[in-house]
Parts: structure tokens; sequence; C-alpha cells
């Protein structure tokens, strides 16, 4: 099955600093979704990817679908403590699909 | 985004028992799926659940250790059946309108003893 290699697999930052993660696969999405999960709570999604080569903004937070459909970055800029949590790529092949998820990037944010 | 509740939030069950999770939307969605989160892991998903017809499972999963319910556009249920620790996990439930956006709701932390 389509498998999602996300890293780094955790971080340690200073409050302030920015912040990147990516995903790759072996496969073709025709969608990458990017979520943040609390602990004792179910993912949130932060942004959604629809098109190669595309790249989008939400606040702090860019992320960019890669052109080849097989890679996706999200990037933090200027990182506050609420920033701290597990964050998850995820792919889908179409809108009927169940998500395909990343093993998660553990943040954590030193004051 | 709908708003997703589950119940219960958490559960401590014995082995060989059965819990049945339920997933409510406030408004009508296309499309509901059921993930598992083990401890410490990412999710991974076991079904789609249906309207109308029988859920669509992922490899590793079938219907007589998980089956599903979807009655309606705003309901479905999972139940874990004659569970054993190995189902010990976070059960969660996420929703579409019909994009490619899904949005998940609090999960149920089950525990099998």
């Amino acid at each position: 099955g389509q498998q999602l290699n996300q890293s780094p697999q955790s971080m340690f930052i200073q409050e302030g600093e920015d912040v990147s993660m990516n995903c790759t696969s072996s496969s073709i999405f025709n969608t990458w979704l990017w979520y943040k999960q609390d602990p004792g709570e179910g993912p949130v999604l932060l942004i959604a990817l629809y098109k190669a080569g595309e790249l989008t903004s939400n606040g702090r937070l860019t992320a960019q679908f890669g052109i080849t459909r097989k890679d996706s970055f999200l990037n933090i800029s200027a990182s506050i403590p609420s920033d701290v949590g597990i964050y998850f790529c995820a792919g889908s092949g179409g809108g009927a699909d169940g998500l395909t998820f990343g093993k998660g990037t553990h943040l954590i944010i030193q004051p | 985004s709908a708003v997703i509740s589950q119940k219960p939030s958490r559960d401590i069950c014995q082995r060989g028992t059965s819990l049945t999770i339920q997933c409510q939307v406030d408004s009508q969605v296309t499309m509901m799926f059921w993930y598992r989160q083990q401890p410490g892991q990412s999710l991974t998903l076991i079904a789609t659940a249906n309207q109308g017809s029988e859920a669509t499972y992922e490899s590793g999963f079938v219907i007589d250790k998980f089956p599903i319910s979807r009655p309606n556009l705003t309901f479905s249920t999972l139940t874990v059946s004659n569970m054993s620790p190995e189902d010990s996990s976070i059960y969660l439930c996420s929703v579409s309108g019909g994009s490619y956006e899904q949005y998940f709701g609090p999960g149920t932390r089950l525990t099998v003893t």
C-alpha cells in the first residue's frame, strides 16, 4: 500500500524560530493535507493543497504541494508555545478515499 | 466545518467483550470514515462508512471484527468485537462533505484489560 515518509520525527526548537517539516510518498496523491493533533484530541486540519506546485498560507503556516505530486512541506514561522504538538501530513487519492497519514512530527518548543 | 461528537470519550473494557462507538455530526455529510490510532502511532484507516450499504474495509480490517453501521447522513457506529489488549487504541471518526478535506471527531480512547 501507499506509504508516507514524514521527517523529522521530532524537533526541539527555541520560541521564535522557524520550523520546516516534509513528507514524501512512493505514490502520487491528488490532495495533500496537514493536520495538528494536541494530546487527548482529534487531528485538526491546518492546510489543504489541491494542485501540484500550489503554495498556500494560513497565518504563520505555509505549505506546498510538490510538483511531482509525491511530496509536500509545511513551514511554521516565528514559533510560539501553542505550536507544540504533533503534526501529520496526509494524502488522498480522491474525495471518496480515506487518508494515508505520515508518522508525524513532534514539535517541542523550549522557552 | 461540521461539529463532530463521539461517545464514549473513553472506556476500559475486559477482553472478549465488545464496545460500540458512536459518531454524530451536526449536519449531513457525504462521507464518514473510521480510523485507529494505536498508542504513540499515526492514524490508520479502518473503513469507509457508506450510507445505506455495507462499509468498505481496508486491508487488514474485517467486518466480523469491526462491524460498522451508517443509518443516515449524520450518524455512524463502529463496534470493536471480541476485544483483546491489542485493540487498545484511539478510534476516530472523520467526515467529508464531498471535497478532499476531512474533519475529525475528538476520538474514543479504548483500553482493553
